[in-house]
């Protein structure tokens, strides 16, 4: 149970262009759901918060213009890399989590995206 | 703010030994729960064990164990017996506030060798 599935999980696209990648829960309702960026030999940095028919919640620094996060129902969340450029390369992964508040429901993983931008 | 250090960028350990993994955290919330991932080299992140802060009893998950000492804020991950498959990054992490956020460790890099 509590799989999380991300697509695509490799995309290579040309600057300028947008980039939609799309995070699934597939046998759980995910009342929120995480988006993170870890570039290499790094950790994970969460980028924003996203709860099901609500706005995300952005981390400071990470730009809501640019990176465009819509969770329309229970089992899917959206990120568009907005005019993608090369900066913007990097791996991305979603989270899911059944429930709310405070708990030990654990965020379970998709298996990332990676994006080049060239 | 919450913080979490691994002080190892990397460690070894040879097959069906067993290895300590270190992490100490810093929170102000009196409510937290700590989780131990593994992330192999296909980049998933898999959870390994979970712990409550509330409870005293360190959690066990097979040949995964933690010692959890809540006064010194460390809980460490123990891998007995371990094994080719267990080489991965591992990740500490912390879990706070009401929307149950993640804050991760820089990671531990563990090589398995025969």
């Amino acid at each position: 149970g509590a799989v999380v599935s991300q697509h695509p999980s490799w995309v290579i696209c040309k600057s300028g262009t947008s980039v939609k990648i799309e995070c699934r829960s597939l046998d759980f309702q995910a009342t929120t759901m995480f988006w993170y960026r870890q570039f290499p030999k790094q950790s994970l940095m969460l980028m924003a918060t996203s709860n099901e028919g609500s706005k995300a919640t952005y981390e400071q620094g990470v730009e809501k213009d640019k990176f465009l996060i819509n969770h329309a129902s229970l089992t899917l969340s959206t990120l568009t890399v907005t005019s993608a450029h090369p900066e913007d390369s990097s791996f991305y992964i979603c989270s899911a989590r059944a429930g709310t508040g405070l708990s030990n429901q654990p965020q379970h993983f998709g298996d990332g995206t990676r994006l080049s931008i060239l | 703010a919450q913080t979490v250090t691994q002080s190892q960028p990397e460690m070894s350990v040879q097959e069906a030994e067993t290895v300590t993994l270190s992490c100490t955290y810093d929170t102000s919330e009196s409510d937290y729960y700590l989780f131990w991932y593994k992330q192999p080299p296909s980049r998933q992140m898999i959870l390994v064990i979970r712990q409550e802060a509330y409870k005293q009893q360190n959690a066990t998950e097979n040949r995964f164990s933690v010692n959890f000492q809540k006064a010194a804020k460390s809980f460490s991950l123990k891998i007995s017996d371990s094994q080719l498959g267990d080489a991965a990054m591992y990740f500490c992490a912390l879990c706070t506030g009401t929307a149950s956020k993640l804050t991760f460790g820089t990671g531990t890099r563990l090589q398995v060798t025969l």
